[in-house]
């Protein structure tokens, strides 16, 4: 079974597109992330859930908003895509807010035309 | 000044030697230091976490940690080459509810059969 899955692998859209990523966890926990990795591979954290809650949002632009409608599902919409959002986005999570140890998805490679 | 640096590498070294990897960060309140392995094309794995100064020793890999100095680093003794990955620093910062990770650009190894 795949701890963490994403869907969908691979994205390629138009500029001014709107597009959505999913990531569900089955480990039971508490804490799910969305981390960006651009060309330079240089990850960076984008928002951190727990329990539903919102607890760490980054300098990331409100065209991107991430919902978790239970603590198992987190999604990230993106609106009015430019060509800088192309980049790989992984979805993570741990068993709490502490983090010790983050299991990342395989990732979704998202290509702005 | 990067919040975290690592020598992008690509570190070459042949196979059985030891890969020394480094890492400096600059929030001195730092307390975790994680390092991640991603192959090309893959997430990010946990493969080493250290708290304490010192030495933490896991297989092949041993983790030393200093903190006075601001500095983390990953030995890979008998490399393999399948070790040939980019190794991710990540130390730990902020506190409470809004600690996150901040990873590196990592280093690439190449280890030479």
């Amino acid at each position: 079974d795949t701890a963490v899955s994403q869907t969908p692998k691979y994205l390629v859209t138009q500029m001014g597109n709107d597009k959505s990523i999913k990531c569900e966890q089955n480990l039971g926990h508490d804490t799910m992330y969305w981390y960006k990795q651009d060309s330079k591979k240089f990850l960076k954290i984008m928002f951190s859930y727990n329990n539903k809650e919102l607890i760490i949002n980054e300098t990331v632009p409100n065209r991107f908003s991430p919902k978790s409608p239970d603590k198992a599902h987190l999604n990230l919409h993106i609106n009015s895509l430019e060509l800088g959002d192309s980049a790989v986005y992984f979805c993570a999570s741990s068993r709490n807010r502490e983090g010790d140890t983050q299991y990342f998805g395989p990732g979704t490679r998202l290509t702005v035309l | 000044q990067k919040e975290v640096e690592q020598n992008s590498g690509p570190l070459s070294v042949p196979e059985g030697a030891i890969a020394s990897l480094n890492c400096t960060y600059s929030d001195r309140g730092s307390q975790s230091f994680f390092w991640y392995r991603q192959y090309s094309g893959k997430s990010p794995e946990l493969i080493m976490s250290i708290y304490s100064n010192g030495d933490k020793e896991d297989g092949r890999f041993t983790a030393q940690l200093n903190k006075a100095s601001q500095y983390v680093s990953l030995l890979i003794r008998d490399s393999q080459p399948s070790d040939s990955a980019t190794y991710l620093c990540a130390p730990r910062t902020g506190g409470g509810a809004t600690n996150k990770l901040i990873f590196g650009t990592g280093t690439l190894l190449a280890v030479q059969p």
